[in-house]
């Protein structure tokens, strides 16, 4: 079954802290991934699309990896802001025929002054 | 360029009543998506359109739940009847094409409440 798992749930750090926010998946055949940031009362935005081949990618304090042979990902940010206080989405593409989108339930981030 | 756009942001119903949501992509999208988003989740695919054709309804609760768009822009989704599991925020997204790498653009959502 193709299943995209967030980790975790929730997570409170205080501004200027980094954190990591993890994703494992079940999808195959794998096409790529992307992780979204929610902000509340919005709809999700892209950070970063990484696929098979790539195992790194940043957008400004957002990093995110990849390790196709495990299916894990994670997406690092950097000096938090206030502003970063959102839920993270990752999602997993798979090529079947046409193609299939599966989405993550998401880590809520509460960055704390 | 103007993102997609959603209305109503929100909407109160009781159960067993009807309701309608309509969607604006981006222009030149082909692709139109419906979600449902309950609280604590991600977004779950309704239905998929390609132009004015439907690519993915496998999820669409379609004793309830109906959608069109019929010029192959606009989209409206309808719920008739509401029940009670159906507050969540219904999300609308566009992308240029129906391909995996593309970005999908959300709109605000539009956030339903039956009471």
């Amino acid at each position: 079954k193709n299943q995209v798992e967030q980790s975790p749930q929730s997570l409170i750090i205080l501004e200027g802290k980094n954190c990591t926010l993890q994703c494992n998946y079940t999808v195959s055949p794998f096409s790529n991934l992307r992780w979204y940031k929610q902000d509340t009362g919005r709809g999700p935005v892209s950070l970063t699309i990484m696929t098979f081949s790539e195992n790194t990618k940043s957008n400004g304090r957002y990093t995110a990896t990849l390790d196709a042979d495990t299916k894990q990902s994670s997406l690092h940010i950097t000096a938090s802001q206030l502003s970063d206080s959102a839920s993270y989405i990752c999602v997993v593409s798979s090529n079947t025929g046409g193609f299939k989108t599966i989405f993550g339930a998401g880590t809520r981030l509460f960055v704390k002054a | 360029e103007a993102g997609v756009a959603q209305s109503p942001r929100y909407k109160i119903i009781e159960k067993r009543q009807s309701v309608a949501f309509w969607c604006n992509p981006i222009s030149g999208h082909a692709t139109l998506y419906w979600y449902q988003q309950i609280l604590g989740q991600g977004p779950k695919l309704l239905i998929q359109f390609q132009n004015n054709g439907v690519v993915d309804d496998s999820q669409l609760p379609k004793d309830r739940f109906s959608a069109e768009r019929l010029k192959g822009v606009d989209s409206t989704l309808k719920i008739q009847p509401a029940k009670l599991e159906d507050s969540a925020v219904y999300l609308c997204a566009s992308s240029p094409q129906a391909v995996s790498y593309n970005e999908q653009f959300f709109g605000p959502g539009t956030r339903l409440t039956v009471l």
